[in-house]
């Protein structure tokens, strides 16, 4: 498809188990963003990737979140031991390289930890 | 550092009213200034966007002015529908090898018939 791919789009787990959140990006975009979007809050930024490195993976909240991209395309978010204060909308974003260049953001996997 | 403050919500319009939503922003260098806007159950789309100092960002109705001097990027609406009721979110990115887009905190507009 010519967007952001995102799956799944629903994801409903169990408190302590673990998840694997994945997101295609546009063909050709070398930077890729993990956000996550907690319900009535604004847009808290996780992870920043440049090819498949990442210069910035400030935003992860605990060691228990990861990402990892390979091949410059496909990335995974890995949450182990889930908390319920992880679920939340976790939002995948693509960009080419280029300060001016629009972010292109998927739909978003829905998690709720139950 | 680089922040986006945005003003807060909710905002709430009859339809035709003229809409705002005041943003401004701290950054270091000339970033570039967005609009990205998340309609009820979709997720976020870019609404405009202005590169440079003076670029007017445009796109269904809404405008933006990036305005250097006083740092700001305000959203204008002339004239509202009801299908622009939606989530609106002011973003930043900076001009420098920094790409990593910095959000306000959203504002939601709802606009009645």
């Amino acid at each position: 498809g010519a967007g952001v791919s995102q799956s799944p789009s629903n994801k409903v787990t169990e408190k302590g188990k673990d998840v694997e959140l994945r997101c295609d990006p546009i063909s050709g975009h070398t930077a890729l963003y993990w956000y996550r979007q907690s319900l009535g809050q604004g847009l808290e930024f996780l992870i920043y990737f440049q090819g498949n490195s990442a210069p910035d993976k400030s935003g992860l909240p605990s060691d228990r979140f990861s990402a990892e991209r390979t091949g410059g395309s496909v990335s995974t978010l890995t949450i182990q031991r889930t908390q319920q204060e992880d679920s939340a909308v976790y939002l995948c974003a693509s960009s080419p390289v280029g300060a001016g260049n629009t972010i292109y953001f998927g739909e978003g996997s829905w998690l709720t930890v139950v | 550092g680089n922040s986006v403050t945005q003003m807060e919500g909710p905002v709430t319009l009859s339809e035709e009213a003229f809409l705002t939503i005041n943003c401004t922003y701290t950054a270091t260098g000339y970033p570039s200034l967005f609009w990205y806007v998340q309609y009820p159950g979709e997720g976020l789309q870019l609404l405009l966007k202005a590169t440079k100092a003076d670029d007017k960002g445009s796109n269904k109705g809404f405008e933006a002015t990036y305005r250097k001097e006083t740092t700001s990027f305000h959203l204008e609406k002339g004239s509202v529908q009801v299908s622009d009721s939606a989530v609106y979110f002011c973003a930043l990115k900076p001009g420098s090898n920094d790409y990593k887009l910095s959000f306000g905190a959203g504002t939601t507009v709802t606009v009645r018939a």
